[in-house]
């Protein structure tokens, strides 16, 4: 069972641009996460998905940021009109569905972008 | 979620138990303690998890004071590989699963 991809692993754009950054969860799991860390700091959450549904998305900037959920393909955290400011490490995580109770998350390796 | 209290660094011998603390004094009963570990540049790991009694996987142990308010994390022979940002997180075991992170400790495990 592949661990949970994303892709790709550093992205630069220029300042205007989009980014798009993927997340393949694994296998089986319908729960998806994403973090962020900027540089030198800790990792904050941003969105909480389950299946199609955005369940938590107190994190995420209101403007310029979307979760995307293409009918076939990974996952998508869109941002518009990059800042120097969105220059950091965005993590995808997924767990296995269940209702509450403990539930340890995979993470990928983070996608690192950089805004020039 | 409750917050958490964690030394900023530690330092380990290799080969040596390494025992990092933390406090989650406001805990309450239906919130479990996690640890994750991130090494760096890299994803965040899980390590272990635990409600109320001490718990041990393949790769720490992970014991709870009887009040709760506080756990430590034991990796029984640290080695430079160890190396990493250890956090502990409190999460209720409600249907919302995101993680709230702190600052966590960074432990340099040394030859």
């Amino acid at each position: 069972n592949a661990g949970v991809m994303q892709n790709p692993r550093h992205l630069v754009r220029r300042r205007g641009q989009e980014a798009r950054l993927r997340c393949s969860p694994m296998k089986g799991h319908s729960h998806v996460y994403w973090y962020r860390q900027l540089p030198e700091e800790g990792l904050k959450f941003m969105v909480y998905l389950q299946k199609e549904n955005i369940i938590d998305e107190s994190g995420m900037p209101k403007e310029r940021f979307s979760a995307e959920f293409p009918k076939e393909g990974p996952i998508i955290l869109r941002i518009q009109q990059v800042v120097r400011g969105d220059s950091a490490a965005y993590f995808c995580a997924s767990s296995p569905p269940g209702g509450g109770g403990a539930h340890e998350q995979f993470f990928g390796p983070g996608t690192r972008l950089t805004v020039l | 979620d409750a917050k958490t209290t964690q030394p900023p660094s530690m330092d380990c011998a290799e080969g040596r138990a390494a025992n990092l603390p933390c406090n989650h004094s406001t805990i309450s009963g239906n919130e479990y303690v996690y640890w994750y570990r991130q090494i760096h540049s890299q994803g965040p790991q899980y390590i272990i998890h635990g409600l109320k009694n001490n718990e041990t996987n393949e790769m720490a142990s992970l014991i709870i004071t009887e009040d709760r308010k506080s756990s430590t994390l034991i990796l029984p022979h640290a080695t430079l590989r160890d190396t990493a940002v250890y956090y502990c997180i409190v999460r209720n075991a409600g249907n919302n699963r995101k993680l709230i992170w702190g600052l966590g400790t960074s432990l340099a495990v040394n030859p």
